[in-house]
């Protein structure tokens, strides 16, 4: 089964700095790996993804880049904004077949101050 | 066009109380799953159904049933609630099997067991 470890378990940034979140997977066979943002009292809903054929995606402030020699792929926020005080998760399929659920990291709490 | 809702918001239980949690999409979606969430556990998949007539085990499926009603409608019983079981009840759905879809969350169900 796929494994997704993520990290840090919290994260504090200052208003306009750079917040990195950082997952490691296990199965290089998996080809997509997307990131979901959950605002308390919500569900998460789905930020970005991004395919191992392309090292990075850009989309506004967020970038997730895909280092798949190391099996990690991660998520910067620029110019971190307190209105992105949230949890982040990264998922990756539980297994190698077209017929899988995704499996969630255990989530970064970033807040984001002033 | 509702997405994913989930009955009810909120419940109390008692030790060795039965009940059922409802699941139900608008949006023509071929799979549905359930998670739970606990703090610094992440989202951990309990159940999945990837078709109508079909449901298979996650992560964590002890101590819970499910039913895929119809193609709308996914229900998570637990038989004999246990305090094991208090957690944030998330219920999902995408529209094909294959991980590339993306995944709507609901609004979660948050669930104590005295």
């Amino acid at each position: 089964q796929q494994q997704v470890k993520q990290s840090p378990q919290s994260l504090i940034v200052q208003k306009g700095g750079i917040s990195i979140i950082n997952c490691a997977y296990e199965n290089t066979a998996f080809d997509y790996f997307p990131w979901y943002q959950q605002f308390p009292g919500k569900g998460p809903a789905l930020l970005i993804a991004i395919r191992p054929d392309v090292s990075e995606k850009k989309e506004g402030r967020f970038t997730i880049s895909f280092n798949k020699s190391a099996k990690q792929f991660s998520l910067h926020i620029m110019d971190s904004q307190p209105g992105d005080s949230a949890t982040y998760f990264c998922a990756a399929p539980l297994r190698n077949s077209g017929n899988t659920p995704l499996v969630f990291g255990k989530g970064t709490r970033l807040s984001v101050i002033a | 066009n509702a997405g994913v809702t989930q009955t009810p918001k909120f419940q109390v239980l008692k030790t060795g109380q039965s009940m059922t949690l409802q699941c139900a999409q608008d949006m023509n979606h071929n799979s549905m799953y359930w998670y739970r969430q606990d703090p610094g556990m992440g989202l951990r998949l309990i159940y999945y159904s990837a078709s109508e007539g079909t449901t298979d085990k996650g992560e964590v499926p002890n101590g819970y049933n499910v039913s895929r009603l119809n193609k709308r409608e996914f229900s998570l019983r637990l038989e004999s609630a246990a305090p094991s079981q208090t957690s944030v009840y998330f219920c999902a759905s995408r529209l094909g099997a294959g991980s590339l879809y993306e995944q709507y969350f609901g609004p979660g169900t948050r669930l104590t067991v005295t």
